[in-house]
């Protein structure tokens, strides 16, 4: 079956780097988007970039730009997600979903990672 | 770019309909068909309910429902049920290639 796991919880000092793996399976890879969406305590999903599974190609939302990494590697079929300079208010589930029509951004995700507590803590 | 504009709660009785709205612009909603609504219960991982505005996944109940008219979409349940109780996001494309999601309706089911 369809299935993204993630990496597990991270603990992090402020100013500090995470870097959340996203390991897919049961489908071909290379040929979906996968999104990155967060969310912080109390809040809303908040949705910060995708990336091709094909070329590797990104685009993050402004929030996010100049402090996110998103990269894959298609020869183990993962997703990656790095945030630099981390602040309290990174404090979050952080979770890879994968798009559901192939080669397409529809923002229909249709299988979610099962999310990864990055805390942000001094 | 703000985040498309959700109640921030709705409730209901067993048996009855409720409606969700999601309001955005015509640089979003209002310009495509890709709005998708999901359900999320705490602890868990958000699923998808409808997707391209009023298309449902096979394994979801017929009792969800999607419709969108100019700038602002719906997404309605009939005949809650006490497992219908959740918080529920919608999203949307945009004219930008970005992606926006609403900023969340938790449901009551009374």
């Amino acid at each position: 079956q369809v299935q993204l796991v993630q990496s597990g919880a991270e603990v992090k000092r402020p100013g500090a780097s995470v870097k959340v793996s996203c390991k897919a399976s049961g489908y071909t890879f290379n040929s979906y988007f996968i999104n990155w969406v967060r969310q912080a305590p109390g809040q809303g999903l908040e949705w910060m970039g995708w990336i091709s599974g094909y070329n590797g190609n990104t685009k993050y939302a402004q929030k996010f730009q100049g402090r996110v990494t998103m990269t894959i590697d298609t020869s183990t079929s993962t997703a990656y997600m790095e945030l630099r300079s981390l602040k309290s208010d990174d404090t979050a589930v952080y979770h890879c979903a994968k798009e559901r029509v192939s080669f397409t951004i529809t923002a229909g995700f249709d299988t979610w990672g099962q999310g990864t507590l990055v805390t942000v803590s001094s | 770019q703000s985040a498309l504009t959700q109640p921030a709660s709705v409730s209901g009785s067993p048996g009855q309909s409720i409606t969700i709205s999601c309001t955005g612009t015509p640089r979003d909603v209002g310009g495509y068909n890709y709005v998708s609504w999901y359900q999320h219960h705490p602890g868990k991982a958000p699923k998808l309910v409808i997707f391209d505005v009023s298309n449902r996944p096979s394994e979801v109940s017929y009792r969800f429902s999607g419709s969108k008219s100019g700038s602002t979409a719906s997404l309605t349940i009939s005949g809650l049920q006490t497992e219908d109780e959740a918080d529920y996001y919608c999203n949307s494309y945009t004219t930008s290639g970005t992606v926006i999601f609403g900023g969340g309706t938790h449901l009551t089911v009374l």
